[in-house]
């Protein structure tokens, strides 16, 4: 089984709002990934998370913070979003995060008003 | 600076029409050469991971190759169902990051 499920598949708020997407897996996967894509482009990496500690924070801003409250488990919370944020946001997962193959959810496709 | 260059942009297919998809890679540290299908709005979905220069990987009607400076996706006799953006990406041990290229996005047409 090679899935990552993200909730929720579509989200809709408006700059004020506060909210937050989940990512699931359970490949006992150690390296957990969140990354941006807007259209036509590919995905840019957000953060990384290994052994459920933050790796890599590519400078995002920090109205995105993500959470890893266990190996299964991602969140990112949103807060004061701007309409140029609104993407579909990827959430991946791998064994380590050595360079082995990244398995990517469905996504959840943000819209910032 | 990292990078990872696909051509072409877009290619347009008659079905059994076979063609070969381009990345070229400068990636400092690299650990594997990845190839990804993605359908519009939906995740990409892994197809390979190549490690070394010469090794080749096969799945259904794709193959995959790799050298020192370039990866190949060949696609041999497409159906629609190929029509799909196939993106590669090199993973730096260096910066710990997956260096995505642009894409190349396939039209397979009956």
């Amino acid at each position: 089984d090679t899935e990552v499920t993200q909730t929720p598949k579509h989200l809709v708020m408006g700059m004020t709002n506060k909210k937050s997407l989940k990512c699931e897996q359970h490949m006992g996967h150690r390296a957990m990934y969140w990354y941006k894509q807007k259209a036509k482009k590919p995905p840019e990496l957000m953060f990384v998370y290994s052994y459920e500690k933050l790796s890599i924070n590519e400078s995002v801003p920090s109205r995105f913070s993500p959470e890893c409250p266990n190996s299964s488990l991602l969140n990112l919370h949103l807060h004061a979003l701007q309409p140029e944020d609104s993407a579909l946001y990827l959430c991946a997962s791998s064994q380590t995060s050595g360079g082995l193959e990244q398995f990517f959810g469905p996504g959840t496709r943000l819209t910032v008003l | 600076e990292d990078q990872v260059t696909q051509s072409p942009e877009a290619l347009r297919l008659q079905e059994g029409e076979s063609s070969s998809l381009n990345c070229s890679y400068t990636v400092s540290g690299l650990r594997g050469l990845f190839w990804y299908r993605q359908d519009p709005g939906k995740g990409p979905e892994f197809l390979f991971t190549l490690y070394s220069a010469g090794e080749e990987k096969e799945k259904e009607r794709l193959k995959a190759t790799l050298t020192k400076k370039e990866s190949f996706l060949h696609i041999t006799a497409p159906k629609p169902e190929d029509s799909a953006t196939y993106l590669c990406a090199g993973y730096s041990s260096n910066t710990g990051k997956l260096i995505f290229g642009q894409g190349t996005t396939l039209q397979v047409k009956p």
